[in-house]
């Protein structure tokens, strides 16, 4: 029974680079979840996906970053243009569906450590 | 609007005595507390969680943590640490209190765990 997968794990990129992380979340999960972690900092909740739409992205950056949950395939999430101030860890987390007795346990993934040089 | 304040960033115990890692809430609906986990490089693991239900929570690894509604807190306890409890931990709430929404994660605080 896998887990919440991300990949890659270590992600390096020069400066003006995209950088793209991936999330599969939990069979049978459908809501998606990314969070940004900074050194010395909790996690910061970003987006919140299902498959083809944004419930909420009110923890974006409004440019460079954006994220998807397609139909099929794992969720994206996208950074353009990429800076130094990028570099963080960032987690992916994943939860059933609404009215299951479950909704509200967020699953996370390993995380994608995103360097920016 | 919610947050979480965890009291202390860093909390040092020997091993065999109780841990008590503190956190206080604030929500302005009925909330819905968790308890994460995190180990060195690895992702979040759940100990806990609180969603309306008895006050006092078990969770794994011999965790408990009791929601004081009056105090405004959710303190996390273990009677007897173990080397392996060493880790970051993470109080949390849930933004729409008992449903879905986005988390709201306390700073951390770091559990040292001395022989």
């Amino acid at each position: 029974n896998a887990g919440v997968m991300q990949n890659p794990r270590h992600l390096v990129r020069r400066r003006g680079q995209e950088a793209r992380l991936r999330c599969s979340p939990m069979k049978g999960h459908s809501h998606v979840y990314w969070y940004r972690q900074l050194p010395e900092e909790g996690l910061k909740f970003m987006v919140y996906l299902q498959k083809e739409n944004i419930i909420d992205e009110s923890g974006m950056p409004k440019e460079r970053f954006s994220a998807e949950f397609p139909k099929e395939g794992p969720s994206i999430l996208r950074i353009q243009q990429v800076v130094r101030g990028d570099s963080a860890a960032y987690f992916c987390a994943s939860s059933q569906a609404p009215g299951t007795s479950r909704y509200y346990e967020q699953y996370f993934g390993p995380g994608t450590r995103l360097t920016v040089t | 609007a919610q947050s979480v304040t965890q009291l202390d960033s860093h909390v040092s115990v020997s091993e065999g005595t109780p841990v008590l890692l503190r956190c206080n809430y604030s929500s302005s609906y009925s909330p819905s507390l968790f308890w994460y986990v995190q180990h060195p490089n690895k992702g979040l693991q759940l100990l806990l969680k609180y969603t309306s239900a008895a006050t006092l929570v078990k969770g794994i690894n011999g965790f408990e943590a009791e929601f004081k509604k009056s105090e405004t807190s959710f303190h996390l306890t273990k009677p007897s640490a173990h080397m392996s409890d060493a880790a970051e931990y993470f109080c949390v709430v849930s933004v729409y209190g008992g449903s879905q929404g986005n988390l709201i994660f306390g700073k951390g605080t770091k559990l040292s765990v001395k022989p």
